[in-house]
């Protein structure tokens, strides 16, 4: 069966730092990735998704990078945090084809 | 852009009653909808989902309406248990496998 993983859970990082957060697909090949922030009893916002290595739609400009070095593994990622980066980041993975999406258990990411 | 969207952010609901979760959306090229329920600090889980060629789809407890002609999409919770508490986001899928999720509903059941 197909599994998300996604780490760390929590993390707390000061102003200024950089970020990487990683997420992996098990039991499924080439999938769809996403990654989603969500700000405190809010809705879903879409950052990235990708349909393959090194292929990455942006969909929102922000502080934000993201990579997809291998096949199942995504990557968020930034240089400098800024307060507003914190939030609660959504990994998810979709099948090729497929309309579904699952999600990771997500990181709540706040920066000081 | 074309957006889902929620008609009620909170709701309460006694132990033991139905719940209806209402949501719209606007682009009528959406084929395929989708509920999740997200627990507190958790990631959204899949509820259930609904093709458009259909108008009822029924799994355990839950019921997705979806009524083309006015763009509008239910959720219903039979029997309504403490541990469907929880923020339900109904989703709708366009473009591509890109799904637009809308704001959100809060459910809170009272014991």
């Amino acid at each position: 069966s197909q599994t998300i993983h996604q780490w760390p859970a929590t993390l707390v990082q000061p102003v200024g730092s950089p970020l990487s957060l990683e997420c992996t697909v098990e039991g499924t090949s080439n999938p769809n990735l996403y990654w989603y922030r969500q700000a405190a009893g809010r809705g879903l916002q879409l950052l990235f998704y990708s349909v393959g290595i090194g292929q990455i739609s942006s969909e929102v400009p922000q502080n934000l990078s993201a990579s997809r070095p291998q096949d199942r593994q995504f990557i968020l990622s930034s240089k400098k945090l800024l307060l507003s980066d914190s939030g609660f980041y959504l990994c998810a993975w979709s099948a090729q084809g497929g309309y579904g999406y699952t999600f990771g258990s997500g990181t709540r990411l706040t920066v000081v | 852009g074309e957006s889902v969207g929620l008609h009620l952010p909170t709701l309460s609901v006694q132990e033991g009653d139905n719940s209806i979760i209402n949501c719209a959306y606007s682009n009528s090229a959406s084929d395929y909808f989708i509920w999740y329920k997200q627990e507190s600090g958790k990631g959204p889980q899949f509820i259930i989902d609904i093709r458009s060629n259909m108008d009822k789809r029924q799994g355990q407890r839950v019921t997705v309406l979806l009524n083309k002609t006015v763009k509008h999409l239910s959720l219903q919770i039979a029997a309504t248990q403490p541990g469907d508490s929880a923020v339900y986001f109904c989703a709708e899928n366009a473009a591509g496998n890109k799904l637009t999720f809308g704001g959100g509903t809060r459910v809170l059941v009272k014991p």
